[in-house]
């Protein structure tokens, strides 16, 4: 069975600071990974995916994401944190034949001005 | 494009009542999940729909159900509530069938059950 991990429940970081958010998933086929964000009383919005190919991922807002399959990580950094990145970050994986994304347990991000 | 519709937002029910959510799709979308997130459990998939038809089921029990119409709305019921389904609950669509292709989620509908 699928599973990903979220090391840290809370981070917190200074505005201007590097944000670092990790992501251990656990698959026995080959996976899919996306990183989506929760902003207070919002669904859930895409920030990026690997599906194949290229692992370092860019996506919105400035975010990257880099798959190591050596690792089984998943791990999404950004250089430089604004406050309004200050939400909840969740990774989820699937696998070819399955559409249902198991998520992680989320991190939420406090940056302090 | 207009993005994914929940209604209602706010849900309030008691213990053994019934309850319908909706959910309408962006549009030209033919795919449609729904997930559960609690502080408890996270968050936890439902079902999805692809054309009218149920493709797969995660681990809830029967009082969980749904239905896609021809024009890919959705609906989901929970009968006979029970207080641990106090929940937001999200609605997600997609334009394909694939495991890759992106879903994208609605505002959810947050339902409290006393």
């Amino acid at each position: 069975a699928q599973s990903v991990t979220q090391l840290g429940s809370h981070v917190s970081v200074s505005e201007g600071a590097l944000v670092l958010l990790r992501c251990n998933y656990s698959s026995s086929v080959p996976p899919y990974l996306f990183w989506y964000v929760q902003y207070p009383n919002q669904g859930l919005q895409l920030l990026l995916k690997y599906t194949t190919g290229a692992t370092l991922v860019k996506g919105i807002n400035g975010f990257e994401a880099e798959f190591k399959k050596s690792e089984t990580s998943f791990h999404l950094t950004k250089p430089s944190a604004h406050m309004s990145d200050a939400a909840e970050y969740f990774c989820a994986v699937t696998y070819t034949g399955r559409r249902a994304l198991t998520f992680g347990s989320g991190t939420r991000l406090q940056v302090q001005p | 494009k207009a993005g994914v519709t929940q209604t209602p937002r706010y849900l309030i029910k008691t213990r053994g009542q019934q309850v319908t959510l909706s959910c309408s799709p962006i549009s030209g979308h033919r795919s449609v999940s729904w997930y559960q997130q609690t502080p408890g459990q996270g968050l936890q998939f439902l079902f999805e729909y692809f054309s009218e038809t149920q493709r797969n089921k995660g681990n809830f029990p029967g009082r969980f159900s749904g239905r896609q119409f021809s024009n890919s709305r959705s609906e989901m019921n929970v009968s006979t509530l029970e207080l641990g389904d106090s929940a937001l609950y999200l609605c997600a669509s997609s334009d394909g069938a694939n495991p890759w292709d992106t879903q994208y989620f609605g505002p959810g509908t947050r339902l409290t059950v006393l």
